[in-house]
């Protein structure tokens, strides 16, 4: 079946540091890739996508790319924030049945400190 | 944006009893809504996946008669946990697809902390 592995917590960081969360896959078709946020208190948002090899997703300065060969999508950041300080998790979908199904890894916490 | 709602954010109950929690989607008609279950420090487990006006689909090892899900209309959807048990405890998170988005994105709720006591 399909999974998701990435690179767990805590991260911490100083502000303005380069981030990087490792995230690999394994999947029988060909998924779309995702990274999703978690903000304190809040529900998860999508932060980026990915749909094909070598696509890359970007938002709010965040990048990851979709290497097939490699199987990973890792999460770069050149200079975080403060308000980065999140939970972040990398999903692939895939089509099953009917519907798209999301499979998550277990979440990256980020902290920031200024 | 789409918004997900969910109703309680946190509820604790007796063993025994049941407990109903609510998704609504409040700016969009939601056809197809997914129902997680995340533990401590673990990733988000779908439970079920749910179409408006139909039963629920539950993945493997999921029970159904303890889970039960209620998709009655386009931007509501419930589930009741049923005579729960201390290991129901857990944090359940529900999404929801906008039916006039041809894409296939989630939006998610912020989750409710269920605590069986």
């Amino acid at each position: 079946g399909n999974s998701v592995t990435q690179m767990e917590g805590p991260v911490t960081l100083s502000e303005e540091a380069f981030l990087t969360i490792n995230c690999t896959y394994t999947a029988t078709g060909y998924p779309s890739l995702f990274w999703y946020v978690q903000y304190p208190g809040e529900g998860l948002q999508l932060l980026l996508k990915a749909t094909k090899a070598d696509d890359k997703g970007s938002n709010k300065g965040f990048e990851a790319t979709y290497r097939k060969e490699t199987t990973s999508f890792h999460l770069e950041k050149g200079s975080v924030q403060v308000s980065d300080s999140a939970v972040y998790f990398c999903a692939l979908s895939d089509f099953k049945g009917s519907n798209y199904k999301l499979t998550f890894g277990k979440g990256t916490l980020l902290t920031v400190n200024p | 944006g789409a918004v997900v709602s969910q109703h309680p954010s946190w509820v604790i109950c007796k063993s025994g009893t049941s407990v109903k929690i609510e998704c609504r989607s409040l700016d969009f008609q939601a056809t197809t809504m997914f129902w997680y279950r995340q533990f401590p420090k673990q990733s988000l487990m779908l439970m079920a996946t749910s179409n408006e006006g139909s039963k629920a689909t539950y993945e493997q090892g999921v029970e159904k008669d303890k889970f039960l899900i209620n998709h009655a209309s386009l931007t509501l959807s419930t589930l009741t946990v049923t005579s729960a048990h201390p290991e129901d405890s857990s944090f359940y998170i529900c999404s929801a697809r906008d039916q006039a988005e041809p894409s296939y994105e989630q939006y998610f709720g912020p989750g409710t902390r269920l605590t069986v006591t």
